[in-house]
């Protein structure tokens, strides 16, 4: 049973363009949570969906920032016309259900804009 | 004021030593996480608690509701030990397994 995967685990983007940063929930896991870690700071939460739905989009940015968890493939962070100070740590968790369920995370992806 | 409060920020040890970290919250909470964060690497969930004492190993965690402070020991410490310790708790009013952080702990375990 393979963990929660993310891709890539390190990506480099210019300031302007896109980054697309990719998480596949374990199996059997129908809620997705992404966090930002940025560099020196402690996590914090940006979203949480489940299949085909944003339950909570409370910590996310209000701009360039968009997320999606289709019926099919894995949960898609999107971010627009990126800055410098979207480099960080990007982590996505997964769990089965609502209540008391562990906590599974990502390696992480490493974003990083020059 | 952070909602989730850690001590010590940095710890450095010697092997073989017993080590305590601390974390105190100012939230009702279901739940709250231990996870351990290796330097350039993912995040790995030691324990979850919502109540008493919960032992992996070396490692145990104790968690005090009507205090709102839990504790992270490592016994006999090991320089593979090294790396970030975060509290992090599951707040009580919030949508699924949402999680809410501590800044962490940056422990070293010395040879």
């Amino acid at each position: 049973n393979a963990g929660v995967m993310q891709n890539p685990r390190h990506l480099v983007r210019r300031r302007g363009q896109e980054a697309r940063l990719r998480c596949s929930p374990m199996k059997g896991h129908s809620h997705v949570y992404w966090y930002r870690q940025l560099p020196e700071e402690g996590l914090k939460f940006m979203v949480y969906l489940q299949k085909e739905n944003i339950i909570d989009e409370s910590g996310m940015p209000k701009e360039r920032f968009s997320a999606e968890f289709p019926k099919e493939g894995p949960s898609i962070l999107r971010i627009q016309q990126v800055v410098r100070g979207d480099s960080a740590a990007y982590f996505c968790a997964s769990s089965p259900q609502l209540g008391q369920a562990e906590a599974f995370f990502g390696q992480g992806t490493r974003l990083t804009v020059v | 004021k952070n909602e989730v409060e850690q001590s010590p920020q940095n710890l450095t040890a010697q092997e073989g030593e017993f080590i305590t970290i601390n974390c105190s919250y100012s939230v009702g909470i279901s739940a709250l996480h231990w996870l351990q964060q290796h330097p350039g690497g993912g995040i790995v969930s030691l324990f979850m608690l919502s109540s008493g004492k919960k032992k992996h190993g070396r490692l145990i965690a104790t968690i005090n509701i009507q205090e709102k402070h839990s504790s992270l020991h490592i016994t006999a410490s090991h320089p593979r030990d090294s790396a970030v310790y975060i509290c992090a708790v599951r707040r009580q009013e919030t949508s699924g397994s949402r999680l809410t952080f501590g800044e962490g702990t940056q422990l070293t375990v010395n040879p």
